[in-house]
């Protein structure tokens, strides 16, 4: 089955602790996403890649980094994570430059 | 800055009546446009998208969008409301065929009354 999968689905943890949470797509997509997403605020994109070892930022990249080593893995990394970066997190992955985005089933961090 | 503006935050609608969600976006240029849904606890799915060509685009689930360039809208459309189509509607665009930052409105949450 055609997916984008997230892990952790849920995390609590402490201001600072360093977390990753993994993405994996099995679509051979070359373009992968991480959003976040805030009661109000919509999705805000936080980084994107290409392909394999391009990756930009985003619209709110900042407490974040990300790696693309290989296609179908894109993990986002929270160094030192803050309680501003509770939130809902979505991967996502598509095909084409502009085409549709397949998401993942988000990831809910709180950070005490 | 490309954004896109979804101006009704909430809407609620009687099942069986009609719904029409707004979207405005602002650039220069025609971008890609797309309609997302996500229903409570799940994650975002593609109801349709518009590249080029016809106007008026059919999507999934009885849902339907017509792209006005000279209005800088993509509405988005459905005859005739279920009760299973509560779920908060999302708006989005990408610039152009060179991956960019994918731009999402900030939601409209649609109420289905009995």
């Amino acid at each position: 089955e055609a997916q984008v999968t997230q892990n952790p689905r849920y995390l609590i943890t402490v201001t600072g602790k360093k977390l990753t949470v993994t993405c994996s797509q099995n679509m051979n997509h070359e373009y992968m996403s991480w959003y976040r997403q805030d009661p109000g605020l919509g999705l805000r994109q936080i980084y994107y890649s290409m392909n394999v070892e391009v990756t930009d930022k985003g619209d709110v990249p900042e407490g974040y980094k990300v790696s693309r080593k290989e296609k179908r893995n894109f993990p986002l990394i929270l160094e030192s994570p803050s309680p501003n970066q509770t939130s809902l997190y979505f991967c996502a992955s598509s095909l084409s430059a502009g085409g549709e985005q397949y998401f993942g089933p988000g990831t809910r961090l709180t950070v005490t | 800055a490309q954004s896109v503006t979804q101006p009704d935050i909430h809407i609620t609608v009687s099942e069986g009546a009609s719904l029409e969600l707004r979207c405005n976006y602002s650039y220069g240029a025609t971008p890609y446009l797309f309609w997302y849904v996500q229903s409570p606890g799940q994650g975002l799915q593609l109801l349709l998208k518009y590249f080029s060509g016809d106007t008026l685009v059919q999507g999934i689930k009885g849902f339907e969008a017509e792209f006005k360039r000279s209005q800088s809208s993509f509405n988005l459309r459905k005859p005739s409301v279920h009760w299973s189509d509560a779920a908060e509607y999302f708006c989005a665009v990408i610039l152009d065929s060179g991956y960019s930052t994918l731009t999402f409105g900030k939601g409209t949450m649609l109420l289905v009354s009995p």
